[in-house]
């Protein structure tokens, strides 16, 4: 078992419409929680991070975490078509002896907002 | 401002050729690091640095090897290139705790046959 689970998709969805993405997770030592965005043949870009179990808005997004569950979720509100890209979960647990926070990443969900 | 660069962006390498592949950053950042992106299995780490002269083995190492000489470079070296390292390739950088942001660079795809 993977230590992130995140469906590929991919999720086509019309303009305007509420996103919702999802990442579930096995290592109950993740305290950080991330969002990357990639758009083809881009690197990834942080969107949105939290620590906490509940939400944090940033504009359209909304980054949820439940650390009981071993579930986050991003939620993309008036999605546009610029929203159209490839989102990456991320989780991070403890400082390693090298003073080093494995960040696990999500293989991703594939996103389209059709106009 | 550049962010983080890296060259090549695309090459073929034939099986048991070597290469190098040279990521520099201009954000003054103490951490980098090499992932590898392949279909269905997500970014996964090669290599990282936590500061000038230092590198430490990462998820996937074998068949790799990095040298962080200056502290706005990280090269990723290939001494035996195997088809099992198609791949696409990026660098990131963080200014200082592995909880800061990492910036991505634009990847190298990398194709061997």
């Amino acid at each position: 078992q993977k230590e992130v689970e995140q469906d590929p998709g991919p999720l086509s969805v019309p303009e305007g419409a509420i996103v919702s993405l999802n990442c579930t997770y096995s290592n109950s030592a993740f305290q950080y929680f991330m969002w990357y965005r990639q758009y083809s043949r881009k690197g990834p870009e942080l969107l949105m991070y939290t620590y906490s179990s509940g939400n944090k808005e940033d504009g359209r997004f909304t980054a949820q975490v439940d650390k009981s569950s071993k579930y986050i979720s991003l939620f993309i509100r008036d999605s546009q078509p610029s929203d159209s890209a490839t989102y990456l979960c991320a989780m991070s647990g403890p400082l390693n002896s090298g003073g080093y926070q494995k960040v696990t990443f999500g293989i991703g969900t594939k996103l389209q907002v059709i106009p | 401002n550049a962010g983080v660069t890296q060259t090549p962006k695309f090459r073929v390498l034939k099986t048991g050729q070597s290469m190098t592949l040279l990521c520099a950053q201009d954000m003054n950042h103490e951490y980098m690091y090499w992932y590898r992106q392949d279909p269905g299995m997500g970014l996964r780490l090669i290599h990282y640095s936590v500061g000038e002269g230092t590198t430490a083995k990462g998820e996937v190492p074998d068949g790799y090897n990095v040298s962080r000489l200056k502290k706005q470079n990280f090269l990723l070296g290939l001494e035996s290139a195997a088809p099992s390292q198609t791949s696409v390739y990026f660098c990131a950088s963080s200014y200082n705790l592995p909880l800061d942001e990492q910036y991505f660079g634009p990847g190298t795809r990398l194709t061997v046959t």
